[in-house]
C-alpha cells in the first residue's frame, strides 16, 4: 500500500461546485503539504501544516481551504472551482527533524473544472 | 519573492548521452537544494541532494554540482537510459523564520532518452 495515498485520482467537475481532495498518509510524518503542478510553473505550494493545530498558508492560496482532521489526514477544498484551477495536485509529507528532511509524495490527484 | 530558475523546459538525449540541467537561485539563505524525479501518473520522489558547503555530490549515475558563488547548481545525468525518460525538478530549501521547511521548487525539466 502506499504510504501517501491521495483521493480521488481524476476528477471532472463543473464551475461554482465545491470540491474536497483527500490525502492520508501512514508514514508518522508530522507535516504535510499541499501543491499544484501546471506545465512550465513547477511545483507551486498551496497550504501546508506542520502539525495538527498548526496551518500556514503557501504561495497561492487564495480560492482554497485546508482541513487538518488527524496527524494522518490532511483535506484540501476548492469553495467554489474556477477553470483555471484545473491542474494536477499533489499531497506530500516529510518528518520533523530538520528542514532538509524528503518530501514523499502522493500520485496526485488529476482535476479538470469546466 | 523567492524563486528557482529552472532550465530548459525539455530535453532530449540519445541514449548513452550525457543529461544536463541547470538551475539558478537569488536567496542566498537557502540552505539545502534538492532533485526530484517525475515518472508519468505518479508523484515527485527525492533523487539526489546537495548542501552548499561542497561543490559535488555523485550517487551513480546522478551528480549533482555547486557553484556557491555564481548561485546555480546543475543536474548532471551520465550514460543516460530510456528508463530515465521522466520531469526533473530542482528545490531549494530556506533556513530558519516561517519558511523552514518548506521548499521552493524550480518549472520543471521534461526528459526524453531515445534509445
Amino acid at each position: 500500500d502506499a504510504d501517501v495515498t491521495q483521493t480521488p485520482r481524476n476528477r471532472i467537475t463543473k464551475t461554482g461546485k465545491r470540491i474536497m481532495l483527500e490525502c492520508s498518509q501512514t508514514k508518522g510524518h508530522d507535516r504535510m503539504y499541499w501543491y499544484r503542478q501546471d506545465p512550465g510553473l513547477g511545483l507551486r505550494l498551496i497550504y501546508y501544516s506542520f502539525d495538527v493545530k498548526d496551518i500556514n498558508k503557501g504561495e497561492i492560496s487564495d480560492g482554497y481551504s485546508v482541513s487538518r482532521q488527524a496527524q494522518a489526514k490532511f483535506s484540501l477544498s476548492l469553495e467554489s472551482a474556477i477553470p483555471n484551477q484545473t491542474a494536477l495536485y499533489f499531497c506530500a509529507t516529510s518528518d520533523r527533524t530538520g528542514g532538509n528532511q524528503p518530501q514523499h509524495f502522493g500520485d496526485g490527484t488529476r482535476l479538470s473544472i469546466l | 519573492q523567492q524563486q528557482v530558475k529552472q532550465s530548459p523546459q525539455s530535453l532530449i538525449v540519445q541514449k548513452g548521452g550525457i543529461s544536463i540541467i541547470n538551475c539558478a537561485y537569488e536567496n542566498t539563505a537557502f540552505d539545502y537544494f534538492p532533485w526530484y524525479q517525475q515518472f508519468p501518473g505518479k508523484g515527485p520522489a527525492l533523487l539526489i541532494a546537495i548542501r552548499p558547503d561542497v561543490s559535488e555530490k555523485k550517487e551513480g549515475r546522478f551528480t549533482i554540482s555547486f557553484n556557491k558563488s555564481a548561485k546555480q547548481f546543475s543536474l548532471h545525468i551520465m550514460d543516460s537510459q530510456p528508463g530515465d525518460s521522466a520531469t526533473y525538478f530542482c528545490a531549494a530549501h530556506r533556513a530558519g523564520g516561517t519558511s523552514y521547511g518548506k521548499l521552493t521548487f524550480g518549472q520543471g525539466t521534461i526528459l526524453t532518452v531515445h534509445p
